[in-house]
């Protein structure tokens, strides 16, 4: 196992186009994580799944953001309506149980 | 509601010690995290507190105080590659399910020569 996958690393995107990120965490790993990191701040977190189940969304969390995990492997972020805020990294990570997490490489995204 | 509060920036010189703070306010709590982070990197794990004391681990030893809310990450026989930024996390009071870390702004740490 190489790690926590993400795909794309690069997206470049019109405003107002919606956009789909690919997250694979480490196989055996049930907790996986969906974070926002703008330059020179700290990961944010945005959303988190134990398997299937989404269990807490930021309250920060525009609804034209949503995310899914529907065999509780892979997830999936998905941005619709993109505004030149949405520019960021977004970062996966995962976790067995409640210890440290492993994060990606992340999805660089530039909305112009 | 929840804050963790680190310094911006910290410089120091190779082969020193250095001490990175950390303050937390969380809704519970159920440990403590640093990462590291290179630029263009993704954060890297380096310690985990979750009872009171040190952990140490190499050149890296993490300090914890619950009822501070308070912890720090020190770094010993400073090496240029340790100019990062670190991050301070805290998971809050786990339920059955367990919850997020949540995220410091981190301190950007440059080491020179």
């Amino acid at each position: 196992d190489t790690g926590v996958s993400q795909d794309p690393r690069h997206k470049i995107t019109k405003r107002g186009q919606n956009v789909t990120f690919r997250c694979d965490p480490i196989s055996e790993h049930n907790r996986l994580y969906w974070y926002r990191q703008t330059l020179g701040q700290g990961p944010e977190f945005l959303t988190y799944f134990q398997n299937e189940a989404q269990l807490e969304k930021s309250r920060l969390l525009s609804d034209r953001f949503s995310a899914e995990r529907p065999k509780g492997s892979f997830s999936t972020l998905e941005i619709q309506r993109t505004e030149q805020g949405d520019s960021a990294m977004y970062l996966c990570a995962s976790s067995p149980f409640n210890t440290e997490a492993f994060f990606g490489q992340g999805t660089r995204l530039t909305v112009v | 509601g929840q804050n963790i509060d680190q310094p911006t920036e910290m410089t120091a010189t190779e082969g020193a010690i250095v001490q990175i703070n950390c303050t937390y306010q969380t809704s519970g709590f159920n440990g403590l995290f640093w990462y590291q982070q290179h630029a263009g990197e993704a954060p890297t794990f380096l310690s985990y507190n979750v009872l009171d004391g040190l952990e140490e681990k190499g050149r890296f030893s993490s300090f914890l105080s619950r009822s501070k809310g308070y912890s720090y990450l020190l770094l010993k026989e400073l090496q240029m590659k340790d100019s990062a930024s670190y991050l301070c996390a805290v998971r809050s009071a786990a339920n059955q399910a367990g919850t997020a870390l949540i995220f410091g702004k981190g301190t950007t740490l440059s080491v020179s020569s």
